[in-house]
C-alpha cells in the first residue's frame, strides 16, 4: 500500500526566507505527483503536477523537484510572503488504480 | 471558466439521517472522484467515475455510502444513517482523464451530532 510522508509537519518562517518542504512516498510506481495548497476551510488549489518521467517544474517562485526512484520530491518556494501561509500536501497517482495518495500536510507560517 | 462547485457548503445533520452531497465538476472533465478530508489529516479517496459509469469504489468506508453521476456531469454523494465518524469535509474533483491534474472544489462540512 503506497503510503506518502511529508516533513515537517509544521514551520514558521520569516518573510522573505527561501524554504523547501519535503514528501516521500514508499511505492515508486508513480504516474504523477501533484503538489497542492490548503487555505483554513477551503478545498485544494494545485501548484504543480510532475510527470514521472519530468526531474521537476516551476511555476512562478515554486520549483518542484521528483526523484522517483528514491521517493522524494521538494517543494521549494522562493522569497517567501505572507500569503504563502498555507497547507502544502503531495499526493501521488499510481500506475495502477485510480485514486491519488495524500500525505498528511506541512503547515507553513510566513511572518511579516 | 467556471471550477468545481459543491453544494451546500456546510451540512449539520443528526445521527441517524440521510445526507445527499452535490458536485458540479468542470464542464467537459470525464473524471471524477470524491475524497473525505478529517481534521488535520490528508484527503482520503473514496470512488472514482468515467463519465457515468463508477470504475472504483474501492475507498468507500461501508455500505451506507453511496454515490452515482447518472448523466456523466453532475454526482451526488449519499450517506445513509450518518454516524459521529461521517463528520469530516468531502471534496470532489474532476480532471480531464484519470492521470491528468486534478482540480477540487471547496467541500462540503458534514458535522454529525
Amino acid at each position: 500500500k503506497q503510503e506518502v510522508t511529508q516533513i515537517p509537519a509544521a514551520l514558521s518562517v520569516p518573510e522573505g526566507e527561501n524554504l523547501v518542504l519535503n514528501c516521500s512516498f514508499t511505492d515508486s510506481a508513480i504516474y504523477n505527483l501533484q503538489w497542492f495548497r490548503q487555505d483554513p476551510g477551503k478545498g485544494l488549489t494545485s501548484l504543480l503536477l510532475i510527470q514521472s518521467s519530468q526531474r521537476e517544474q516551476t511555476s512562478g517562485r515554486l520549483n518542484a523537484s521528483l526523484d522517483k526512484s528514491s521517493g522524494r520530491s521538494t517543494l521549494y518556494i522562493a522569497a517567501s510572503q505572507p500569503g504563502d501561509s498555507a497547507t502544502y500536501l503531495c499526493a501521488v497517482k499510481e500506475t495502477s488504480g485510480s485514486r491519488l495518495t495524500f500525505g498528511e500536510g506541512t503547515q507553513l507560517t510566513v511572518n511579516p | 471558466g467556471a471550477g468545481v462547485s459543491q453544494s451546500p457548503r456546510y451540512k449539520v445533520a443528526k445521527r441517524g439521517q440521510d445526507v445527499a452531497l452535490r458536485c458540479d465538476p468542470i464542464s467537459g472533465h470525464v473524471s471524477l472522484f470524491w475524497y473525505q478530508q478529517a481534521l488535520g489529516q490528508g484527503p482520503e479517496f473514496l470512488t472514482y467515475f468515467q463519465n457515468e459509469a463508477q470504475l472504483d469504489k474501492s475507498g468507500l468506508p461501508s455500505d451506507r455510502f453511496f454515490a452515482e453521476r447518472p448523466e456523466g456531469s453532475v454526482s451526488t454523494l449519499k450517506i445513509q444513517r450518518t454516524q459521529q465518524e461521517d463528520s469530516a469535509v468531502y471534496l470532489c474533483a474532476s480532471s480531464l482523464g484519470l492521470a491528468r491534474e486534478q482540480f477540487f472544489g471547496p467541500g462540503t462540512r458534514l458535522t454529525v451530532l
